[in-house]
């Protein structure tokens, strides 16, 4: 599986949009984007996935650039509870997912 | 989330004691893991099982030794840890053999410290 870069830390305003990068410049043809999140004490929780179309749902968008290399994680209106570490991670098929430090995301009031 | 239930949540033995580790998964999966996630460090897959069957192992030590009695139940039976077997200890489901890509859901682990 490709590997990940993610920024260590960032800061974001309550109620602004939370725009969380994510470099995978090795991603191969078939390997889709994931992005997990782990608030502390807990275990980790899906956010969404893509291939190369921009994808949407309750809780995020994510946004692919054309050649695949990059994505963007959009929290559309971040809340305090959106504080957490988020993970970044690219898979092919296999099972294994292979989580690196992620970006730790905190929302100030 | 509830549909991955771990229980203890935390777990204090001695170097010496035997305890296992539960996974429930109520979401219908047929495939459940174990991960690893020590402090400063990135969750470690350590194994796989795939309609009860365990498809990897991913260099995991014998002292812990994981069980499957059916797609919903998963075990992770430990004997004789070490003080750096304490961790938090992830259980996983997904379904797999859809087709499409399915995720992987989590429950909230248990911590397990070694004295």
């Amino acid at each position: 599986d490709a590997k990940t870069t993610q920024p260590t830390s960032m800061d974001c305003a309550e109620g602004r949009a939370a725009n969380l990068p994510c470099n995978h410049s090795t991603i191969s043809g078939n390997e889709y984007v994931y992005w997990y999140r782990q608030i502390h004490s807990q275990g980790p929780q899906y956010i969404i996935h893509g291939l190369k179309n921009n994808e949407t749902n309750e809780m995020a968008s994510l946004i692919i650039t054309e050649d695949r290399k990059s994505s963007t994680l959009i929290l559309p209106h971040a809340t305090l509870r959106d504080t957490a570490v988020y993970y970044c991670i690219v898979r092919r098929g296999a099972q294994k997912l292979v989580f690196g430090q992620g970006t730790r995301l905190t929302i100030n009031p | 989330e509830t549909g991955v239930t771990q229980t203890p949540r935390h777990l204090v033995m001695g170097m010496t004691n035997k305890k296992s580790l539960k996974c429930e998964q109520h979401l219908g999966h047929n495939a459940m893991y174990w991960y690893k996630q020590s402090a400063k460090k990135p969750l470690e897959l350590m194994f796989v099982y795939n309609f009860k069957e365990q498809t990897e192992n991913n260099s995991v030590p014998s002292r812990f030794s994981p069980e499957c009695p059916n797609s919903s139940h998963l075990f992770l039976h430990l004997h004789t840890l070490q003080p750096e077997d304490s961790a938090l200890y992830l259980c996983a489901s997904s379904q797999e053999g859809a087709g499409e890509h399915q995720p992987q859901h989590f429950g909230d682990g248990t911590r397990l410290s070694i004295l």
